[in-house]
């Protein structure tokens, strides 16, 4: 079946540091991915996403790249702020209709 | 008003007591899910419903009973819970549920967090 795997959280590092969070995925056929955010007492929201191989996504200064051959869709950024402290979550969508999440990683920025 | 709101954000109850968890959506879209977050596991998808009715099942205790009169709204009634059901239930909805332009982009509530004595 489908599934998604991230490293394992936390992640602690600097302010303007760089971020990578890695993500892999086993899926059938050509899935969409996606990356969701949630912040401390909130619900996920979409932070970016990739529909077809060489796709990248982007927002908020994140990104990721579809990568097929390596099934991968690692999420990056150049610099970052204790805003972004969060949990990140890699998900795909393939044949069917229902989301596939990965367990989370836990994103810890100081000061 | 946010996109899709969750009552009560926090809800405290025994082993046998009933209550409700409310999710209402003010996006006009036709699918709604409830999912459990726990620590430490990936998110658990528990029901699917697109337009009033269940599609999706995900092999959930019968202790769990969800309800959709409508598009909008979404319930999930609680009785003779156990300790380790406590976790955050997240409600999403999304525009559709299959076929063009379901994007796959799910609008999450803020959850509502369950604590099981």
């Amino acid at each position: 079946g489908d599934s998604v795997t991230q490293m394992e959280g936390p992640v602690t590092l600097s302010e303007e540091a760089f971020l990578t969070i890695n993500c892999t995925y086993t899926a059938t056929g050509y899935p969409s991915l996606f990356w969701y955010v949630q912040y401390p007492g909130e619900g996920l929201q979409l932070l970016l996403k990739a529909t077809k191989a060489d796709d990248k996504g982007s927002n908020k200064g994140f990104e990721a790249t579809y990568r097929k051959e390596t099934t991968s869709f690692h999420l990056e950024k150049g610099s970052v702020q204790v805003s972004d402290s969060a949990v990140y979550f890699c998900a795909l969508k393939a044949a069917g209709n229902k989301l596939t999440f990965g367990g989370g990683t836990r994103v810890l920025v100081k000061p | 008003e946010t996109g899709v709101t969750q009552t009560p954000r926090h809800l405290v109850m025994g082993m046998t007591n009933k209550k409700s968890l409310k999710c209402e959506q003010h996006l006009g879209h036709n699918a709604m899910y409830w999912y459990k977050q726990s620590a430490k596991k990936p998110l658990e998808l528990m029901f699917v419903y697109n337009f009033k009715e269940q599609t999706e099942n995900n092999s959930v205790p019968s202790r769990f009973s969800p309800e959709c009169p409508n598009s909008s709204h979404l319930f999930l009634h609680l009785h003779t819970l156990q300790p380790e059901d406590s976790a955050l239930y997240l409600c999403a909805s999304s525009r559709f549920l299959s076929g063009g332009g379901n994007t796959g982009e799910l609008f999450f509530g803020e959850g509502s967090r369950l604590t099981v004595l």
